[in-house]
């Protein structure tokens, strides 16, 4: 159980435009839904973090316009990335926890490169 | 959040024992201790956690001392797939608690 799925694995985009990634928990509801980047090398940052039906807590230094998080379900979470630029390519990974499972459970992550 | 202090590399060898030691001086009282691991290109995996003493599953144990401001990462007779990243985390045990990622220990495993 506790499986965290996304989508795309991977994306590559044009600069100026924007991407929309998913993350869904598949057997268990997600009250709480985390995003993080990863840039190569580098340890995971924490973006934001979204509980259902509320908006998303973002963390400082993180443009809120830019990265639009909706966690409109239990089981579905978005970040899309509006306008993306070279410098947005990174690793862009979520988690997620709930119910029973009180530690967070990691989707395999988002590859998107700008080109 | 507490932070957490790990060795940046290690280096081990196929079938031996390697211990990974992480500190958290500033450890709360109702803070757990989670590690992961992370293989290249691929979401964090978690792996174990506790609160005291030690706990053990199917894949590692993990020790942590009375005074809770340090726990050691034991995994059995490493194999060459064990080559990841592993980051100790400390926080509430509450559903939605958000994670500060440290640096990570790089492990490599030769054969």
């Amino acid at each position: 159980g506790a499986v965290v799925s996304q989508h795309p694995s991977w994306v590559i985009c044009k600069s100026g435009t924007s991407v929309k990634i998913e993350c869904r928990s598949l057997d268990f509801q997600a009250t709480t839904m985390f995003w993080y980047r990863q840039f190569p090398k580098q340890s995971l940052m924490l973006m934001a973090t979204s509980n259902e039906g509320s908006k998303a807590t973002y963390e400082q230094g993180v443009e809120k316009d830019k990265f639009l998080i909706n966690h409109a379900s239990l089981t579905l979470s978005t970040l899309t990335v509006t306008s993306a630029h070279p410098e947005d390519s990174s690793f862009y990974i979520c988690s997620a926890s709930g119910g029973d499972h009180y530690e967070q459970y990691f989707g395999p992550g988002t590859r998107l490169t700008v080109t | 959040l507490a932070k957490t202090t790990q060795p940046i590399s290690m280096d081990s060898y196929e079938g031996q024992e390697v211990n990974i030691t992480c500190s958290h001086n500033n450890i709360a009282t109702n803070d757990y201790i989670t590690w992961y691991q992370q293989f290249p290109s691929q979401g964090p995996r978690f792996i174990i956690q506790g609160y005291k003493t030690k706990v053990t599953n199917e894949v590692a144990s993990l020790f942590i001392p009375a005074d809770r401001k340090s726990s050691t990462l034991s995994l059995p007779r490493v194999s060459l797939s064990d080559t990841a990243v592993y980051y100790c985390l400390v926080g509430g045990n509450n559903a939605g608690n958000m994670l500060t990622f440290g640096g990570g220990t790089r492990l490599m495993v030769k054969p």
